[in-house]
C-alpha cells in the first residue's frame, strides 16, 4: 500500500498567517491526490483535487501543488474558519490511503 | 441538492454483524462510484472500500483490514448504498461515512459525504 506522510502533524498559527502543509507519497502517484478539511464532529469537505484544482465554492486562499511524490496545500491568509484538520488522499491505486492529518490550531 | 444520509449504526458485540445504509438523493446515483470511509474515535480517516457504477459492472474494492468480513453493495433502483459488516472486531469501532466519488479525466475525488453513523463494537 502507498503510504502518505503528512507534515507537520499539527501547527499553531494565527489569523492572517500563510500555512503550508506537505504530503509525501511512498511512491509516485502522478497528480492523483486530493485534499480535505475536517472540523470536529463534521464530515470531511473537499478542497482540492488532481493535486491543484480548486473545488467549486472553495475560497481562492486555498491552493495545491505538486506531482509525483511531493505535494503541498497552502492557505495564503488563514481565516478563523480555517482552523481544522486537513487530510491528503491518494487515489493512484488500491487501497486508497489518507495522510495521518494535520491539525491547524489557534496560537 | 446532493444528500447522503447514513443509518444503521449502533452497539454490537465482537463477532457480530451490522448493516449500514446510505440513502442518496439529488443526483444520478447510478452514475457514480460510492465509497465507505471510517474514522475511529480521535483518529484519522481510513478508506474502507468502493463499489463502482453500472458502467464499471458494479465491481468492488476493499481495504485489507476488512476484506472477507465486509461487503459493499448498492441498489440503484433505491438510490442506496450498503455496507454489510460481519465478524466485527473492537478495532472496527468508528464513525462510518459514505462518500460520492466523482471522476474528471483521470482525477478522482470525494465531493460529497454523509454525516456519518457511529458503530461501536464492544462486549
Amino acid at each position: 500500500a502507498i503510504q502518505m506522510t503528512q507534515s507537520p502533524s499539527s501547527l499553531s498559527t494565527s489569523v492572517g498567517d500563510r500555512v503550508t502543509i506537505t504530503c509525501r507519497a511512498s511512491q509516485g502517484i502522478r497528480n492523483e491526490l486530493s485534499w480535505y478539511q475536517q472540523k470536529p464532529g463534521k464530515a470531511p469537505k473537499l478542497l482540492i483535487y488532481a493535486a491543484s484544482t480548486l473545488q467549486s465554492g472553495v475560497p481562492s486562499r486555498f491552493s495545491g501543488s505538486g506531482t509525483g511524490t511531493d505535494f503541498t496545500l497552502t492557505i495564503s491568509s488563514l481565516q478563523p474558519e480555517d482552523f481544522a484538520t486537513y487530510y491528503c488522499l491518494q487515489d493512484y491505486n488500491y487501497p486508497l490511503t489518507f495522510g495521518q492529518g494535520t491539525k491547524v490550531e489557534i496560537k | 441538492e446532493v444528500q447522503l444520509v447514513e443509518s444503521g449504526g449502533g452497539l454490537v458485540q465482537p463477532g457480530g454483524s451490522l448493516r449500514l445504509s446510505c440513502a442518496a438523493s439529488g443526483f444520478t446515483f447510478s452514475d457514480h462510484y460510492m465509497d465507505w470511509v471510517r474514522q475511529a474515535p480521535g483518529k484519522g480517516l481510513e478508506w474502507v472500500g468502493r463499489t463502482r457504477n453500472k458502467a464499471s459492472s458494479y465491481t468492488t474494492e476493499y481495504a485489507a483490514s476488512v476484506k472477507g468480513r465486509f461487503t459493499i453493495s448498492r441498489d440503484d433502483s433505491k438510490n442506496s448504498l450498503y455496507l454489510q459488516m460481519d465478524s466485527l472486531k473492537t478495532e472496527d469501532t468508528a464513525v462510518y461515512y459514505c462518500a460520492r466519488g466523482s471522476i474528471v479525466g483521470s482525477a478522482f475525488y470525494f465531493d460529497y459525504w454523509g454525516q456519518g453513523t457511529l458503530v461501536t463494537v464492544s462486549s
